[in-house]
């Protein structure tokens, strides 16, 4: 069955990048494309961006200039990388299936000295 | 970007009431998407293209919509259905969420 396994760390310093893997099975990563979200309490679910099939990306405007997605397919990997990071980018993140129809278990991330 | 407007934010039902909540959208969508939320847990996909049961998704749950205005339904509440519910576009980029609906059993 389809699942997405993330893993990364939970404490980021200001100023400093998040990076998190996350790692499907049940489908391939040549055929799907894969999203990612995060949940905070005073902005709700966003949209961040989505690496396509081919290898492509979308960003949302305003995380474009600090975001970045990259992805191996030999190893079923998609990685997420946010460039300083501050407090109010202490959310739950998570990676999603194409049409959002898995996933993952969520990372909590949280940004603090 | 499209803006997503859910009413009520917080509801309560008892066992075997109706339940209707429901999604504005800012501008015209082709679609609606639908997701349950459990404290603690993921966001599952649960109506997808307005009308279509997500797998294990019970009957008594149902979408409807178009344009501006969309809803999810529960003929009969049950106590399994409490979670907050997120309403969600993507036929204008950037996909976006509307702000829950948190649904209570009495």
């Amino acid at each position: 069955q389809v699942q997405l396994k993330q893993s990364g760390p939970g404490l980021v310093q200001p100023s400093q990048s998040l990076s998190i893997t996350c790692t499907v099975s049940g489908f391939s990563l040549t055929s799907y494309g894969v999203h990612w979200v995060r949940q905070s309490p005073g902005k709700g679910l966003e949209w961040l961006g989505v690496i396509w099939s081919g290898g492509s990306t979308d960003y949302n405007a305003a995380f474009i200039s600090r975001l970045s997605i990259s992805k191996d397919n030999s190893k079923s990997q998609v990685f997420f990388k946010m460039n300083s990071l501050q407090a109010n980018d202490t959310a739950i993140y998570y990676c999603a299936s194409h049409s959002f129809a898995y996933w993952g278990q969520g990372t909590l991330v949280t940004v603090s000295a | 970007q499209i803006v997503l407007t859910q009413s009520p934010a917080i509801m309560s039902a008892s066992p075997g009431e109706k339940v209707t909540m429901t999604c504005s959208a800012s501008s015209s969508v082709s679609y609606m998407h639908w997701y349950q939320q459990k404290s603690g847990t993921s966001p599952k996909r649960w109506i997808y293209d307005t009308s279509k049961l997500a797998s294990g998704v019970p009957a008594r749950f149902s979408g409807s919509g178009s344009g501006t205005s969309y809803s999810l339904t529960i003929s009969s509440m049950e106590a399994e259905d409490a979670a907050t519910y997120y309403c969600q576009q993507w036929s204008s980029n950037p996909p976006t969420f509307g702000g829950g609906t948190k649904l209570e059993i009495k």
